[in-house]
């Protein structure tokens, strides 16, 4: 069936350093793509969508990348901070105001 | 304007008994979803409500659960005759009724349950 799911379980990175988070994806049809953070016992917070007609967005110190030949997403966070550990995943959607479809997830973990 | 309001926060129940699920969506959104996430997994879908009408539950289990959105008053998530496997955290989202089309949802701070 379709499915999103992301390569690596885990992500350590230098406080400082750029991150690069991958997600793979298999419905050829998903019309958008959207990050999430999501922090304990919180729920998901929205960080940056893509439609499928982009190849690249940007926001404040994150992009996202579009490759739908291979489709693959990901989300570089620039000079990461210990406030940008979380749990991480892309989601997929089809049309307006309808369900998405989430991948597992990745920690992000800052190293002071 | 607050957030997508979901309470209990925690909910303990034991087998067999009823878990009833809340969720008040923002000012101005009429349109609910709910979401099931295991532990260490991704949110699943589950049902997709506007009021009075659910529009897509097909990731709803046949049996046990179901869920409203009145008129009036918030969504209610609700699982009869609990058993383990229903320990999970529930997530609501909710989105407006006009505008472009809504690429990221509001989500809640989800309900924990737990069935001891």
């Amino acid at each position: 069936g379709e499915s999103v799911g992301l390569h690596l379980p885990t992500l350590s990175v230098q406080e400082g350093d750029n991150s690069i988070i991958n997600c793979a994806y298999s419905n050829s049809a998903s019309d958008y793509f959207i990050w999430y953070k999501q922090e304990s016992g919180k729920g998901p917070q929205f960080i940056i969508d893509i439609r499928s007609n982009m190849d690249k967005r940007q926001g404040q110190r994150v992009t996202v990348l579009l490759n739908k030949t291979v489709k693959h997403l990901s989300l570089q966070i620039a000079a990461t901070q210990p406030g940008d550990s979380a749990v991480y995943f892309c989601a997929e959607g089809t049309g307006a105001n309808s369900k998405l479809t989430f991948g597992k997830g990745i920690t992000l973990s800052v190293r002071p | 304007n607050a957030g997508v309001m979901q309470n209990p926060r925690h909910l303990v129940r034991r087998r067999g008994q009823e878990a009833r699920l809340r969720c008040s969506p923002m000012k101005g959104h009429s349109h609910v979803y709910w979401y099931r996430q295991l532990p260490e997994e991704g949110l699943k879908f589950m049902v997709y409500l506007q009021k009075e009408n659910i529009i897509d539950e097909s990731g709803m289990p046949k049996e046990r659960f179901s869920a409203e959105f009145p008129k009036e008053g918030p969504s209610i998530l609700r699982i009869q005759q609990v058993v383990r496997g229903d320990s999970a955290a529930y997530f609501c989202a909710s989105s407006p009724r006009t505008g472009r089309p809504n690429y990221g949802y509001t989500f809640g701070s989800g309900t924990r349950l737990t069935v001891v």
